[in-house]
């Protein structure tokens, strides 16, 4: 079915301290995942994406995991600062012609 | 910023109305996707065009309908507006290759 979903809907995390949000998957057919960051009155913005044929891949500050066998996907940001946060959504796309598939989403929340 | 531009920013409506929501792709992008993101919710996808033509529909009923435009920019339009159409909705924009989409800021949307 259609469904990606976040384990923790609220993530409250130290400034300074390394972020680690989940997501749970479902749709095994899915070959493409993109991690989208919202702030609040704003469009998500692309963060990082990672193809099924892949399990890691590291951008500026951020790192995306997928482990297939379990269908699942984190995002990590490492040094989390005051501007990170915000509503993290995990999205699945089966092919490249196809709908975004988002999940609810997981708001981060920076403690001074 | 990603390029992708929507007007109007707000909007209010009676029940029963019309509404038309537009949208500017990014420069080369000759995709567009409309989405309409539910308070606390992720993004839903309503449609999607290519080169004029719907390519890809969500679960949403006809009267949620949509154009494109030979420079790329797009329009939905929502006829006889329900409460629950109450939203933000969102345009992204792609390349015809890739697919990464990059969302525009969102029309806020309230029927009353």
């Amino acid at each position: 079915g259609e469904s990606v979903g976040l384990h923790l809907p609220t993530l409250s995390v130290q400034e300074g301290d390394n972020s680690i949000i989940n997501c749970a998957y479902s749709n095994s057919a899915s070959d493409y995942f993109i991690w989208y960051k919202q702030e609040s009155g704003k469009g998500p913005q692309f963060i990082i994406d990672i193809r099924s044929n892949m399990d890691k891949r590291q951008g500026q500050r951020v790192t995306v995991l997928l482990n297939k066998t379990v269908k699942h996907l984190s995002l990590q940001i490492a040094a989390t600062q005051p501007g990170d946060s915000a509503v993290y959504f995990c999205a699945e796309i089966m092919n490249r012609d196809d709908k975004i598939i988002f999940g609810k989403g997981t708001r981060l929340h920076i403690l001074p | 910023e990603t390029g992708v531009t929507q007007s109007p920013t707000h909007l209010i409506k009676t029940r029963g109305q019309q509404v038309t929501l537009r949208c500017s792709s990014q420069s080369g992008h000759n995709t567009v996707s409309w989405y309409q993101q539910a308070l606390g919710q992720g993004p839903q996808f309503i449609f999607q065009y290519y080169r004029e033509e719907e390519n890809g529909r969500g679960n949403f009923p006809p009267r949620f309908s949509g154009l494109q435009f030979p420079n790329y920019s797009s329009e939905l339009n929502v006829n006889a507006l329900e409460l629950d159409d109450s939203a933000l909705y969102l345009c992204a924009s792609r390349t015809g290759t890739e697919e990464t989409q990059y969302f525009g800021p969102g029309t806020r949307l309230l029927v009353l």
